[in-house]
This record gives structure tokens, C-alpha cells and sequence, in this order.
């Protein structure tokens, strides 16, 4: 599976956009980006995915750069109760893929009254 | 995602005991899968499952065992729990592998 490289923390105002990098160099034309974020040792919640083009859904929306190397999460207007732990995961679709989602460390945001 | 359970949502325990966790989804998924979160870390897979005749090893399956009792239920046993298993467990389904996972919300579980 491809690595993905985020931030380590964030801050953001709330009601202000929350914009969250990540770097995935090596991912490989199979293979989703999905978003997950984490409240505080709650269950992993899915925000979104895509493969190569742009996503919106109630939630957020997901840039993905024309060379799929690098995405951005955007929650458009932040809140308190979206502070959380972000993860960005490239999974491979279809095939022998088996689902599996590898979860790093992920990015930790902040959003301030 | 409340339409998957897991219970018990916490447990402290002793050494050397047998400890079974549960998770039942109302989803009607086939997938199942559990993990482990330990302070500060990202999730490990542990099992999974693609339909109730399908056990697969995840990457720290040892001193785990699982079973697939139907489509919706899904148990983690820890046959003799040792510290080092104390964690955040957490249990998803999904409905096949191009669909996002959805997880309970987790068993705390102690091992003194």
C-alpha cells in the first residue's frame, strides 16, 4: 500500500475552513484515497474517498491533485466538534485487495472557539 | 456508526484469563474486520472476514482467535490475555473493498 505523509497537528478558527494536507507520492493508479477522523478513542469515523476526481458529500469535500500524489480535506466550516485525529489511507480497490486499511499517525486538529 | 455493536464497551480482567469480545452489525455487510488501537498510535488489523465460511490473519493476529458465527456477528477471544494486550478494540464492517469501512464504537479493555 501506498504511505501517506500528513501533518502532525493543525489549528483552525471556528466557522473558518479546516484545509488538511496529505502526501501519498506512491500511490498507484488502483488505489482510493480515504479520509477518517477520530474523536477522542471513539470508533474511526469515514468522512470520505475518492479515486481521481473531486468529492463532496455533506461532510467535507476531497481535492485530488491531477497526479493523484497529494490530496486536501476540506471541512468548509469548521466547528468545535470537529476537532479530532485525521487519517488520510490509500487502499487499493477491486482485485486481491483484501480492504485492509493501514492507519498512521494521522494529523490532529484543533478548532478554536 | 450505531448500526454496529460492540460489547462490552469496557472490561478489566486478569492475566491468564479467556476473554471473548462481540461485535453484531445491522448493515448486512459481509466484511468484518477488527482491529487494535493502542495510546498514541494508528490501528492495527487483527482479523477479518469476507462471509461467515472466511477467516483471514491480519498483521498481530497472534494470541487472538476469532469466529464468524453468521453474516452480523463477528467475536475477538484472547484464549489466555496477557498485559500487553490491554487496548482499544475496535470492530468495522464494510461491503466489499471499495466501500468505507464503519466502525463500533470500541471495547476498552485492562489486562492487570
Amino acid at each position: 500500500d501506498a504511505k501517506t505523509t500528513q501533518p502532525t497537528s493543525m489549528d483552525c478558527a471556528e466557522g473558518r475552513a479546516a484545509n488538511l494536507p496529505c502526501n501519498h507520492s506512491t500511490i498507484s493508479g488502483n488505489e482510493y484515497v480515504y479520509w477518517y477522523r477520530q474523536i477522542h478513542s471513539q470508533g474511526p469515523q469515514y468522512i470520505i474517498h475518492g479515486l481521481k476526481n473531486n468529492e463532496t458529500n455533506e461532510m467535507a469535500s476531497l481535492i485530488i491533485t491531477e497526479d493523484r500524489k497529494s490530496s486536501t480535506l476540506i471541512l468548509p466550516h469548521a466547528t468545535l466538534r470537529d476537532t479530532a485525529v485525521y487519517y488520510c489511507i490509500v487502499s487499493p480497490r477491486g482485485g486481491t485487495s483484501y480492504g485492509k486499511l493501514t492507519f498512521g499517525q494521522g494529523t490532529i486538529l484543533t478548532v478554536h472557539p | 456508526d450505531a448500526d454496529v455493536t460492540q460489547t462490552p464497551r469496557n472490561r478489566i480482567t486478569k492475566t491468564g484469563k479467556r476473554i471473548m469480545l462481540e461485535c453484531s452489525q445491522t448493515k448486512g455487510h459481509d466484511r468484518m474486520y477488527w482491529y487494535r488501537q493502542d495510546p498514541g498510535l494508528g490501528l492495527r488489523l487483527i482479523y477479518y472476514s469476507f462471509d461467515v465460511k472466511d477467516i483471514n490473519k491480519g498483521e498481530i493476529s497472534d494470541g487472538y482467535s476469532v469466529s464468524r458465527q453468521a453474516q452480523a456477528k463477528f467475536s475477538l477471544s484472547l484464549e489466555s490475555a496477557i498485559p500487553n494486550q490491554t487496548a482499544l478494540y475496535f470492530c468495522a464492517t464494510n461491503r466489499d473493498s471499495n466501500q468505507p469501512q464503519h466502525f463500533g464504537d470500541g471495547t476498552r479493555l485492562s489486562i492487570l
